[in-house]
């Protein structure tokens, strides 16, 4: 069964750069899958930030495309999060999920236990 | 980029009696190539990350029980609950991924009676 385990700094501050990674167990990194970082402010729903495959190919959300950054290291099974010039608005839970393909398409089907980041002086 | 509705912001339901959230979306879902509608459902129990309940519409995730199933068309969308329980609590998410970025209803808040 696949594990995902987020870490990095709980606070940041501002226009500093946000930087986690995620550590996957249970996976090879050479599957369909891509793997996705989520957000979600206090007290607010869920917005996706981006996702990686294995190859090192992204996409990312329009609205964060400028400030995020994402990488992989497939020998340490592991993969990264850089978002800069953070505000306030960037306080939120970051979750990182792995979005694998099967009948039907691709889902979230595995989920970290989510960090909180805080942006503050 | 598509909005994401949900309907209603929240659900008081007595034990064993079912409920259901709608999630409309402003653009349609519907994949004419593949035939799939690309929406999924997800429920955060609290303090738990989300989980998968329902993909593709329809698909019922692993270990997901069969009194949860998806269904609509297009733009309009509906996951019942049939028979709540109490661990059914928590706030449910639908979330479209036909195009980027995928993007997630504000959330549906289910409490038990």
């Amino acid at each position: 069964q696949v594990q995902l385990q987020e870490s990095g700094p709980g606070l940041v501050r501002p226009w500093g750069t946000l930087s986690l990674t995620c550590a996957v167990s249970g996976d090879s990194f050479s599957s369909s899958s891509w793997w996705s970082w989520v957000r979600q402010s206090p007290g607010k729903g869920l917005e996706w930030i981006g996702e990686i495959f294995h190859s090192g190919n992204t996409n990312y959300n329009p609205s964060l495309e400028t400030r995020v950054a994402m990488s992989i290291d497939t020998s340490k099974s592991q993969f990264s999060l850089k978002l800069s010039s953070v505000t306030a608005a960037d306080t939120a839970v970051y979750y990182c999920a792995r979005y694998s393909y099967g009948t039907g398409g691709y889902r979230f089907d595995s989920w970290g236990q989510g960090t909180l980041v805080t942006v503050s002086s | 980029d598509i909005v994401m509705t949900q309907t209603p912001l929240s659900l008081s339901v007595t034990p064993g009696e079912s409920a259901s959230i709608s999630c409309r979306s402003s653009q349609s879902l519907l994949d004419g190539n593949a035939g799939y509608t690309y929406l999924d459902w997800y429920l955060q129990k609290p303090g738990q990350s989300p989980q998968l309940l329902i993909y593709t519409l329809s698909f019922r995730a692993s270990g997901v029980p069969d009194r949860f199933s998806g269904s609509g068309s297009g733009t309009y969308f509906t996951l019942k609950i049939s028979r709540v329980e109490a661990e059914d609590v928590g706030i449910y998410y639908c979330m479209q991924r036909i195009k980027f970025p995928l993007t997630f209803g504000g959330g549906t808040k289910v409490e038990i009676k």
